[in-house]
């Protein structure tokens, strides 16, 4: 079985400062994973993903994530936060590729932005 | 492309209904799966449905039940309401071959009162 942490329920940033969503995961074969930010009273929109090839992906709105086997982490940042970026952050593992497209999602991290 | 779309957006229920949510995936996509996500939660999988048929299940109780139809649109079905059934409820829309993300609706807020 797969499960998700997320290090931070809640996460202040000044405006143009640096953004980092820390996620780690467990799995058993090798996982894909996702950000997913979910705006007030909205449903889910996916940042970015890892499935295979390169570790470092890149997103939506200036977001990046780094996925880093041997710390089982897929980090998310942004270098320059702006207001626009207050939403809650949901860090996603799909690791059951036989079973289709189930995900595990970690708590949530809401970010607030200070302006 | 109208992406998923599910209705209704907001209802009020009372304990010990019953209550139908429904979903239209994404244009294409032809997988349906059911997430509740409490207040301050992350989304937790009910169910996954795949030609008409249910694929595979979450840790929900049977009250929980579903359907999809042969033009991949899918209901949630919630029996015997308690108040703990006061969630969000989003549908998300993907492809069952490969690793495709999956696209969420605007989901439905149910209140049990």
């Amino acid at each position: 079985a797969q499960s998700v942490t997320q290090l931070g329920s809640h996460v202040s940033v000044s405006e143009g400062a640096l953004v980092l969503l820390r996620c780690n995961y467990s799995s058993s074969v090798p996982p894909y994973l996702f950000w997913y930010v979910q705006y007030p009273n909205q449903g889910l929109q996916l940042l970015l993903k890892y499935t295979t090839g390169a570790t470092l992906v890149k997103g939506i709105n200036g977001f990046e994530a780094e996925f880093k086997k041997s710390e089982t982490s897929f980090h998310l940042t942004k270098p320059s936060a702006h207001m626009s970026d207050a939403a809650e952050y949901f860090c996603a593992v799909f690791a059951d590729k036989a079973a289709g497209n189930k995900l595990t999602f970690g708590g949530g991290t809401r970010v607030l932005v200070k302006p | 492309d109208a992406g998923v779309t599910q209705s209704p957006t907001h209802l009020i229920k009372t304990r010990g209904q019953q209550v139908t949510l429904r979903c239209s995936p994404k244009s294409g996509h032809d997988t349906v799966s059911w997430y509740q996500q409490a207040l301050g939660q992350g989304p937790q999988f009910i169910f996954q449905y795949y030609e008409e048929e249910e694929r595979q299940r979450g840790n929900f109780p049977d009250r929980f039940s579903g359907h999809q139809f042969p033009n991949y649109s899918s209901e949630l079905n919630v029996n015997a309401l308690l108040l703990g059934d006061s969630a969000l409820y989003l549908c998300a829309s993907s492809f069952v071959r490969g690793v495709s993300e999956a696209f969420f609706g605007q989901g439905t807020r149910l209140t049990v009162v």
